[in-house]
C-alpha cells in the first residue's frame, strides 16, 4: 500500500512570494495534519483537518492556511514568504491516534 | 517552558554498548506517549508507544513517569543502524502531537 505522498520534494522561493504543498494521505484514512520542522528542531503543529474541516490550528501566522478535499488529500498555503518559513514541512494523515509521516517538502525561502 | 524538552546530546558510543535518554514534559494532562526515530534529512517514524507499564520492542524499553512527567528510552546492544535522532512526543488530545528538539545518538564501530 501506498504511504503518504507529498508534492512538490523540494522548492525554492524568493520573500513575498506565495506557495502550495500537497499532501495524498493513506488510503481510508480521513485525517490530515501538517507540520513544520526547522532545522535541528522538532516538527512543530500546523493544523490538522478531519472530514474536509479544520480541527486544530497550532501558533502560526494567518499567513499560513491550508485545506481539505473531498477524496481527503490536503494543500498549505503559505502567503507573504520570509525567510524563517524555511523548513521541512511534513504531512501526516492518520486513521486512529497513530500518525504516519510522509517525506515531507523541503522550502528553502531566498 | 517548553512542552516537551530533550537532552540534544550527541550520545556517542560504540557498538554493543547500552545507552539511555529522558525528555520532560510540561502539561499533565497528556494522554499518550511515543518515541520516533528520525534519520537525517528523512520523515520521523514510530519506533514505539510508551505505556505507563513501561513496555520494550527488541532491544528497546521505555519508561513513563507520571509522576514526575518523564519518558525514557534505553537501547541495548547498540547497532550502527541505530545511529538517529529520536523525537520525544507527548499527545495531549486527539489530534495535536508535541514532539521535543530530539536526541541524537551516534554509534560507532
Amino acid at each position: 500500500d501506498a504511504g503518504v505522498t507529498q508534492s512538490p520534494t523540494h522548492l525554492i522561493k524568493t520573500r513575498g512570494q506565495h506557495v502550495t504543498l500537497r499532501c495524498s494521505p493513506i488510503s481510508g484514512h480521513k485525517s490530515v495534519s501538517w507540520y513544520q520542522q526547522v532545522l535541528g528542531q522538532g516538527p512543530q503543529f500546523i493544523f490538522q483537518y478531519y472530514e474536509k474541516e479544520e480541527r486544530g490550528r497550532g501558533n502560526f501566522p494567518d499567513r499560513f492556511s491550508a485545506r481539505q478535499f473531498p477524496n481527503y488529500s490536503s494543500e498549505l498555503n503559505v502567503n507573504a514568504l520570509l525567510l524563517g518559513d524555511s523548513a521541512l514541512y511534513l504531512c501526516a494523515s492518520s486513521s486512529t491516534a497513530q500518525q504516519y509521516f510522509g517525506p515531507g517538502t523541503r522550502l528553502t525561502v531566498t | 517552558r517548553k512542552e516537551v524538552e530533550q537532552d540534544p546530546g550527541p550520545f556517542n558510543v560504540p557498538e554493543g554498548a547500552t545507552v539511555a535518554f529522558n525528555c520532560t514534559y510540561s502539561n499533565s494532562a497528556s494522554q499518550s506517549f511515543f518515541w520516533y526515530r528520525q534519520d537525517c534529512r528523512k520523515e520521523p517514524k514510530l519506533l514505539m508507544s510508551v505505556y505507563s507499564s513501561g513496555n520494550e520492542d527488541g532491544r528497546f524499553t521505555a519508561q513513563l513517569n507520571r509522576a514526575s512527567q518523564y519518558i525514557s528510552l534505553l537501547i541495548r546492544d547498540s547497532k550502527l543502524s541505530d545511529s538517529a535522532t529520536y523525537l520525544c512526543v507527548v499527545d495531549l488530545n486527539d489530534y495535536k502531537l508535541s514532539f521535543g528538539a530530539g536526541t541524537t545518538v551516534t554509534v560507532r564501530a
